[in-house]
């Protein structure tokens, strides 16, 4: 079955240190993975998808087929960086159908 | 920019009411998807629709009906509302790529 799965509720770091937000999936064809980011009272926004292979303010994710994974990361979180992530799924080529994960809340301390 | 518009951002109905959540799109998107947002729980995907009055269920249909007469424009129906309905619902559209999301209605039933 398709699935994805992002294993933390809730992640708490502080400014300056590294981030690491999880994703890993099930699926049964090939794959395109993205993470959306949601901010306080603002709309879900895509941050990156693996195809293009950017860096989104300073995130970055890389997929990684052996593991079934997609993790978010950032070297030096910011607190502006507090907001509400998604790790999506859809099938390469086929966009009709897109799984998200239960997302993850990322909190930055000062 | 792509546009998706719900008509909402707020609404409270009341229980056995018929609700309408209207989204509109300004890019000619084939897709359009509706979504429940709820904390712990991700997206679940309601209805999706692929062309004009074309729709098909998502993963929690029961309840919802949907209306699409025009490209641009994609309905949810509560067809009798009920407080376990309460929650944001958010509209998405896409064609060939990530989907882009509207601002959200945060639906209260009472």
């Amino acid at each position: 079955a398709q699935r994805v799965t992002q294993p933390e509720k809730l992640l708490s770091v502080f400014k300056g240190a590294p981030v690491e937000l999880k994703c890993n999936y099930s699926y049964s064809g090939s794959p395109e993975l993205f993470w959306y980011v949601q901010y306080s009272r603002q709309r879900l926004q895509l941050l990156l998808r693996h195809i293009s292979r950017e860096s989104i303010k300073g995130f970055t994710a890389d997929l990684n087929k052996g593991e079934t994974s997609f993790h978010l990361k950032k070297p030096f979180a910011q607190e502006e960086d507090s907001a509400m992530y998604y790790c999506a799924l859809s099938g390469l080529g086929n966009f009709n159908k897109f799984y998200f994960g239960s997302g993850t809340k990322l909190n930055v301390k000062p | 920019d792509v546009k998706v518009t719900q008509s909402s951002r707020y609404l409270v109905k009341r229980t056995g009411e018929k609700v309408f959540l209207e989204c509109v799109q300004d890019m000619d998107h084939e897709n359009m998807f509706w979504y429940r947002q709820d904390p712990g729980l991700g997206l679940r995907l309601i209805y999706f629709s692929y062309d004009v009055k074309m729709k098909e269920k998502g993963d929690i249909p029961e309840g919802y009906s949907v209306s699409r007469e025009k490209k641009e424009r994609f309905s949810l129906i509560l067809e009798s509302a009920s407080t376990n309905q309460t929650s944001m619902y958010l509209c998405a559209s896409n064609v060939n790529g990530p989907q882009h999301f509207g601002d959200g209605t945060r639906l209260s039933i009472l």
